[in-house]
């Protein structure tokens, strides 16, 4: 079966860079994908990167896949306070359901 | 503006009743999705719906219902024997093509 995890709670300092892990265990994904959640809100997808790419770069978020180890992180450059947020990574399986899967969240705190 | 919506945004009920959250989208997406989230806990999906008139049990459909009449609304109904009902509901659609989700704002349901 699929299981994505990811650590729970990470803290950083405004400005500093935040980097976010994730780590899936089918290596048949075929879409990976960052959604950010703010207190009570819904998901917001951020960002996604297909199997086949090992980078990707959009303004202040960096995606970096490594498909060897399973390794999915993104990484927020220049963090500020209003990225303070629970952060979900999702993987869709090829061939599959095209349901995603989702770790279980990190819940970035920024602070001054 | 396209997107997602569901109402009410807090839903207080007492025990024994039956509860029906409503999520419409005007996408024009053919998939819907309820996912179930706790404090703490990543989303665990209780049913979806891949094309009108027809849906699939999730993870936790226990003690939930739903229906797909029409491609924009799909409400579902929380029973009296759902044990734990007390939660935050989200619902999502998806298109064909990347298959990324896009999340409505969520109900916070509160049973008594």
């Amino acid at each position: 079966g699929e299981d994505v995890e990811q650590s729970l709670f990470l803290s950083v300092r405004e400005g500093d860079s935040s980097v976010i892990n994730c780590t899936y265990t089918d290596s048949s994904s075929t879409y990976l994908y960052w959604y950010k959640q703010e207190p009570g809100a819904g998901l917001q997808l951020l960002t996604y990167i297909f199997s086949n790419m090992d980078m990707k770069q959009d303004q202040r978020l960096t995606v970096l896949l490594n498909k060897k180890d399973k390794h999915l992180s993104l990484r927020i450059a220049d963090t500020q306070t209003g990225d303070s947020a629970i952060y979900f990574c999702a993987e869709i399986l090829s061939g599959g359901s095209y349901i995603p899967t989702f770790g279980r969240g990190t819940s970035l705190i920024v602070h001054p | 503006d396209g997107g997602i919506t569901q109402s009410p945004k807090y839903l207080f009920r007492k025990e024994g009743q039956n509860v029906t959250l409503s999520c419409e989208q005007n996408l024009n997406h053919d998939a819907m999705y309820w996912y179930r989230q706790d404090p703490g806990q990543g989303l665990r999906l209780i049913y979806y719906s891949q094309i009108v008139n027809d849906f699939q049990k999730g993870d936790i459909a226990e003690g939930y219902s739903v229906s797909r009449e029409k491609k924009e609304s799909f409400p579902l109904t929380v029973t009296s024997a759902q044990k734990n009902p007390t939660a935050f509901y989200l619902c999502a659609s998806s298109d064909d093509s990347r298959y990324e989700q896009y999340f409505g704002p969520g109900t916070r349901l509160t049973v008594t």
